[in-house]
C-alpha cells in the first residue's frame, strides 16, 4: 500500500536561512512520482516541485530543491533564503506511474520569522 | 483568473440534508478528483474520473457521489450529510495518461455541517 509519512509537524526559522523538511513514502511500484505542494494561509494548494523516481539528479526550481534518497525511500525538501511569504504548510505527496491519484502525507507549518 | 472554479466558496448544512459542490476546470484537462480536508485526515483522495469516467473510489460511503455532466465539470453529490462531513473539499484536475505532471487544485468550499 501507499503512504507517505511527514513527521515534523511544525518549524519555525529566521528569514533568509535554509530550511529542510522531511518526507518518506512506501510504495511497491518501482516507478513513481513524488511531489511537493504548499497550502498557504488563505487555503490555496499551490504546486512547488517534483522528484521523478527514475531520476538521480536531485529536482531543483528556484529557491526550492529536492534530496532525493531512494534507498532509504525519502525525499525531503530544501528552501534556501527563506522569505516570510514562504510561510505555509507543505505537503509531500506521492503518485504511481500508473494511477492519477496523490497521496498525500500530513504536512509541515513553516513559519518563517523576521 | 481561477483555472479551477468551485462553488460555493462556503456552505452551511443542516444534519440530514443534501448538497452539491460544483467544479468546473478550464484547464483542458481530462482527469478530475476529489480531496477532502479536515482537521482528522489532512488531504484525503476520495475520487478520480477520466474522461468522465469513475476511475478510483477511496470513499466508504455511498452518500459521496461525484457527477460529470461536461467533461470539464465534476460536481460532488452528498447526501444524509453528519457533522462528520465537515471539511474543505478541494476538486483538483490534470492531464490524464501523465502522471508525472502537476496535479492543479481549486481554492476549496468548506463545508459545515451542523
Amino acid at each position: 500500500a501507499q503512504k507517505v509519512t511527514q513527521t515534523q509537524t511544525s518549524i519555525s526559522v529566521m528569514e533568509k536561512t535554509t530550511v529542510t523538511m522531511d518526507c518518506v513514502y512506501e510504495t511497491r511500484d518501482s516507478s513513481y512520482f513524488l511531489f511537493w505542494y504548499k497550502q498557504t494561509a488563505s487555503g490555496e494548494i499551490v504546486f512547488l516541485i517534483r522528484q521523478d523516481s527514475y531520476k538521480k539528479e536531485n529536482a531543483t526550481e528556484g529557491h526550492y530543491s529536492l534530496n532525493f534518497q531512494k534507498p532509504k525511500s525519502s525525499i525531503g525538501l530544501i528552501i534556501t533564503a527563506t522569505q516570510i511569504e514562504d510561510s505555509a504548510v507543505y505537503f509531500c505527496a506521492m503518485r504511481n506511474y500508473n494511477q492519477g491519484k496523490l497521496i498525500f502525507g500530513q504536512g509541515t507549518k513553516l513559519s518563517i520569522k523576521p | 483568473d481561477p483555472k479551477i472554479i468551485q462553488k460555493p466558496k462556503y456552505l452551511v448544512a443542516v444534519t440530514g440534508s443534501e448538497k452539491i459542490l460544483i467544479c468546473e476546470q478550464y484547464l483542458g484537462h481530462n482527469a478530475m478528483y476529489w480531496y477532502r480536508q479536515s482537521a482528522k485526515k489532512p488531504l484525503e483522495f476520495m475520487f478520480s474520473y477520466s474522461y468522465q469516467k469513475l476511475m478510483d473510489n477511496q470513499t466508504a460511503s455511498s452518500r459521496f457521489q461525484p457527477q460529470s455532466s461536461k467533461k470539464n465539470h465534476l460536481d460532488l453529490q452528498i447526501t444524509a450529510l453528519k457533522p462528520d462531513d465537515s471539511a474543505t473539499y478541494f476538486c483538483a484536475s490534470s492531464q490524464e495518461g501523465t502522471a508525472n505532471t502537476e496535479v492543479f487544485f481549486g481554492k476549496g468550499t468548506r463545508l459545515t455541517v451542523v
